[in-house]
């Protein structure tokens, strides 16, 4: 079983590109989370999206935008990145909103 | 203000020893309380606990809810090596139609042989 598909593993920007990190799941899952991890601060909650055709932001949405394409698939998108933003970036997805969340492996992402 | 507290933040023990980790946290509208073991990469699941479920078991983890203390501990007896990862706490609470998981710092514990 895949569960929840997270691309790229790994990213180099310069300041100022843009991208998109990838997230799908196929558990048939409702709600579907970003969050970034940083070295100290745990786990922070970047946008979420309680079911298809909803996001909300979350602890520290700036500089992020979200699309739920559909019930599948979440992406996340650094329109302008900045040094601030080297983080891991880690999707989840949990079949109701207060349920347990099951996490991709992560992006490994580095602005130079 | 965090929202959810983990304590200690670092652990060292030895094998064999008995280990609690605790939890504590301050929200509106909780909704369940989750475990999550994280090694080298993503978190994974551990335990769940809602105001229905208030004490889960699996093989040496354990983890009770104390709803009057809003706080949360997780039992590991009998630690092993492969018991090495940092464990974080998670609480999910929900209003106005909206849900949040929130995490904790997390608690790295090392266990030596």
């Amino acid at each position: 079983n895949a569960g929840v598909t997270q691309t790229p593993k790994f990213q180099v920007l310069k300041t100022g590109q843009s991208m998109t990190l990838q997230c799908a799941q196929d558990m048939n899952h409702n709600s579907m989370y970003w969050y970034r991890q940083d070295p100290g601060m745990g786990l922070r909650l970047i946008y979420y999206s309680a079911s298809e055709g909803t996001t909300d932001k979350g602890e520290v949405p700036n500089g992020y935008n979200v699309s739920r394409l559909n019930k599948r698939e979440f992406s996340l998108r650094l329109e302008s990145a900045a040094p601030s933003q080297t983080s891991v970036y880690f999707c989840a997805s949990s079949r109701q909103a207060h349920t347990e969340a099951f996490f991709g492996q992560g992006t490994r992402l580095t602005v130079v | 203000e965090d929202k959810v507290v983990q304590s200690p933040l670092s652990l060292v023990v030895h094998e064999g020893d008995t280990v609690t980790l605790n939890c504590s946290y301050e929200v509106t509208n909780f909704r369940s309380l989750l475990w999550y073991k994280q090694e080298k990469k993503a978190p994974t699941f551990l335990f769940m606990l809602t105001s229905s479920g208030i004490e889960k078991k699996s093989g040496r983890l354990s983890s009770i809810l104390d709803k009057k203390e809003l706080s949360s501990i997780l039992n590991i007896t009998a630690t092993q090596t492969g018991d090495s990862a940092i464990y974080l706490c998670a609480v999910g609470e929900s209003g106005a139609g909206s849900y949040q998981l929130t995490f904790g710092k997390g608690t790295k514990l090392s266990v030596i042989p």
